[in-house]
C-alpha cells in the first residue's frame, strides 16, 4: 500500500545525544515536510523540501537538521542543540500545488514518532 | 504575528446532531484553507479544503464555509457519529508557498 512510514514510533534519548527520525514515502511525492506537535497544540513546521537535494527551514528549525538525498526519504536529526526536544514528530508529503491552485496540495501524514528525552 | 486560531478548544455534541467547528485567521493574504482531523496517537488526515475565491464547499457530510470579510472559517459535520471524535485543525496557506500554518485545534467529543 502507498503511504508514509515513520520510524521509530517511540524513542527515548538521553540529554546531549543526537537522534535521527526516519521518514519514507512511496507516493512519488516531490515535497516532504517535518512538523512538531506539542500536547494540546497545533503543528509547527520544522523543515520542508520541495525537491530532492533541496530543503528550507520552517518556523522552528533551530536544533534540527535534515537531508534529502533521495525522493523517497527525508530523515530528521534532532541535535543536542534542541533545548526542548520532547514532542510528537510528524512527517508529511505532498505532490505539490494542485493544477491552477495555491498551496502545497494535500498533505499526507505518517503515524508520527514520539520522542522523549530522559 | 499573524496566526490561525480557534474559538473553542473542546466541543461536545450528541450523536446524530450537527457539529460546527470554528476557526479565525488573521492573515488577509491567505488564499487557501484546509481542515484536518487527527485521531489520538495518529497523524492528521485531510478532510476538505477551500480556496479564497469560494465561500462554501461541500464534501461527504462535511461543509466548509469561508467568510473573508471577518476572516472566519468553519467546518460543519452533519449527523455527527462516534467516529468523528477527534481533534480538528484548520490550516492556512498563502500563494504558492509550501508552508501551512496550523491552528491549535478543537477537540470534538461525540456523546452516545
Amino acid at each position: 500500500d502507498g503511504g508514509i512510514t515513520q520510524s521509530p514510533k517511540y524513542l527515548f534519548r538521553k540529554e546531549g545525544q543526537n537522534v535521527t527520525l526516519s521518514c519514507e514515502q512511496n507516493l512519488n511525492h516531490d515535497a516532504m515536510y517535518w512538523y512538531r506537535q506539542d500536547p494540546g497544540q497545533g503543528l509547527r513546521l520544522i523543515y520542508y523540501s520541495q525537491i530532492v537535494n533541496d530543503f528550507q527551514k520552517g518556523d522552528i528549525a533551530e536544533g534540527y537538521s535534515v537531508s534529502r538525498e533521495k525522493k523517497e526519504s527525508f530523515p530528521l536529526t534532532v541535535t543536542s542543540a534542541q533545548k526542548n526536544p520532547t514532542a510528537f514528530y510528524l512527517c508529511a508529503s505532498s505532490s505539490g500545488p494542485l493544477a491552477g491552485g495555491p498551496g502545497p496540495g494535500e498533505l499526507f501524514f505518517g503515524e508520527g514518532s514520539r520522542l522523549t528525552v530522559l | 504575528g499573524e496566526s490561525v486560531g480557534l474559538h473553542l478548544p473542546t466541543l461536545s455534541v450528541q450523536e446524530g446532531d450537527n457539529s460546527i467547528i470554528n476557526c479565525a485567521y488573521s492573515n488577509s493574504a491567505s488564499d487557501y484553507f484546509i481542515w484536518y482531523k487527527q485521531e489520538s496517537g495518529k497523524g492528521p488526515q485531510f478532510i476538505i479544503d477551500i480556496r479564497s475565491n469560494m465561500d462554501k464547499r461541500q464534501g461527504q457530510r462535511v461543509t466548509v464555509l469561508l467568510n473573508k470579510t471577518v476572516k472566519h472559517l468553519s467546518l460543519q459535520i452533519a449527523a455527527t457519529q462516534p467516529g468523528d471524535s477527534a481533534v480538528y485543525f484548520c490550516a492556512e496557506n498563502k500563494g504558492s508557498s509550501y508552508k501551512l500554518i496550523f491552528g491549535s485545534g478543537t477537540r470534538l467529543l461525540v456523546r452516545p
